[in-house]
């Protein structure tokens, strides 16, 4: 596609579910990012891919959470059994390797009730 | 580790000039960016300075000092659209960080008429 495009645009669910979230990145894009943006807030780092591999998954805040991305393209990221604190915006960007513009899907809201 | 410092909120007239500073701390410099984020969207690319220098792009300008670990993003001629949140983020080469991009917490910019 033309752009980055993440699913779904919004997921209410209920506390303890699991959750998918996917991300397509840009056709040709080796490296992808995963943030969350919880209301009024910054952008928290997640989990960052070149190709396949994840050189850092420091920033995943459980083991809950957890993400893997095969083919070099789309990304997945999961989180079980969700909690309220998980409410925020997901966003995913993605660049060509080292490139010097990193764009960002329109990301995906989670609730959780 | 790194650290990203920007001011939380500006105010800044219609028509005039501003500028919104940022300073960072990391072990592996590998490009500077500055996003424009409007409340309830995704981040959208503004700039992006590896070298030192000033980098124009229309009414935008992005300025960086690597020597000083400094940059800033100068918004001209502003309108009521400017309006935002602005990012600015560095991605980082360091330790084992593969690359990954840490964003600041964001400058909530306010034209006033």
């Amino acid at each position: 596609g033309a752009g980055v495009s993440q699913s779904p645009s919004n997921k209410v669910t209920e506390k303890g579910k699991d959750v998918e979230l996917r991300c397509d990145p840009i056709s040709g894009h080796t490296a992808l990012y995963w943030y969350r943006q919880s209301l009024g807030q910054g952008l928290e780092f997640l989990i960052y891919f070149q190709g396949n591999s994840a050189p850092d998954k420091s920033g995943l805040p459980s083991d809950r959470f957890s993400a893997e991305r095969t083919g070099g393209s789309v990304s997945t990221l999961t989180i079980q059994r969700t909690q309220q604190e998980d409410s925020a915006v997901y966003l995913c960007a993605s660049s060509r390797n080292w490139g010097n513009t990193i764009y960002f899907g329109e990301g995906s809201w989670l609730t959780v009730v | 580790g790194q650290n990203i410092d920007q001011p939380t909120e500006m105010t800044a007239t219609e028509g005039a000039i501003v500028q919104i500073n940022c300073t960072y701390q990391t072990s592996g410099f590998n490009g500077l960016f500055w996003y424009q984020q409007h409340a309830g969207e995704a981040p959208t690319f503004l700039s992006y300075n590896v070298l030192d220098g000033l980098e124009e792009k229309g009414r935008f300008s992005s300025f960086l000092s690597r020597s000083k670990g400094y940059s800033y993003l100068l918004l001209k001629e502003l309108q009521m659209k400017d309006s935002a949140s602005y990012l600015c983020a560095v991605r980082d080469l360091g330790g084992n960080q593969g690359g990954k991009l840490i964003f600041g917490q964001g400058t909530e910019l306010s034209v006033k008429p």
